[in-house]
């Protein structure tokens, strides 16, 4: 089974300050990763996601992650955030054999302050 | 193809009575799952679809719970028997069968139960 920790609930950052939303996650085997994002009272939107091949994957909105296999993590990050990226992210993960289903963290709200 | 709808978007109800949400998935996808989010949480898997056939079901979806996809199209949750417990934003999500993809989600049904 997999697992994804956030560590941070909240992170509040300055408008077209940058941002780095962490994720780590636990698994026995290989996995794909996910970033969604979450607007107030709306489902879920994939950001981004890792399966294979170059480490540094880029989504929508500006947003990018790293897949680093030695630390087991996958953090977001974002060089300018904008007063419209303020929501819920969370991260996410199922096994790269890809039939299984996806677990997600407890995710981590961005708050950007004018 | 509109995306995953659901309805109703919002559902009050007394505790001890009974809920029915729908969704509707994208019409290419085969998957279909149902997920339930509590405030702060990340969304809990509660059950998947392979077109009609109920692939697998969570350890903590109580008896009350049940789901369905009789055609492989759309899906019903019903849950007996509401416990102010169940009160959460319930999730749809539809995808090809491998998860490479990611979801697909609808906006949710948000349930109170009172």
């Amino acid at each position: 089974a997999q697992s994804v920790t956030q560590l941070d609930s909240q992170v509040p950052v300055f408008e077209e300050a940058p941002v780095e939303l962490r994720c780590n996650y636990s698994s026995s085997v290989s996995v794909y990763l996910f970033w969604y994002v979450q607007y107030p009272n709306q489902g879920l939107q994939l950001l981004l996601k890792y399966l294979s091949g170059s480490t540094l994957v880029k989504g929508i909105n500006g947003f990018e992650a790293e897949f680093n296999k030695s630390q087991t993590s996958f953090h977001l990050r974002k060089p300018s955030v904008h007063i419209s990226d303020t929501a819920e992210y969370f991260c996410a993960v199922s096994d790269s054999g890809g039939y299984q289903k996806v677990t997600f963290g407890t995710g981590t709200k961005l708050q950007v302050i004018p | 193809d509109t995306g995953v709808s659901q309805d109703p978007r919002h559902k009050i109800t007394k505790r001890g009575q009974n809920v029915t949400f729908r969704c509707d998935p994208i019409s290419e996808h085969n998957r279909l799952y149902w997920y339930r989010q509590t405030l702060g949480q990340g969304p809990e898997f509660l059950t998947y679809f392979q077109n009609e056939a109920q692939l697998e079901k969570s350890r903590l979806l109580s008896d009350r719970f049940s789901a369905e996809r009789p055609k492989g199209s759309f899906s019903t949750l019903e849950i007996q028997r509401t416990e102010q417990g169940d009160s959460a934003m319930y999730l749809c999500a539809s995808s090809f069968p491998r998860t490479a993809d990611g979801y697909t989600f609808g906006s949710g049904t948000r349930l109170t139960v009172v």
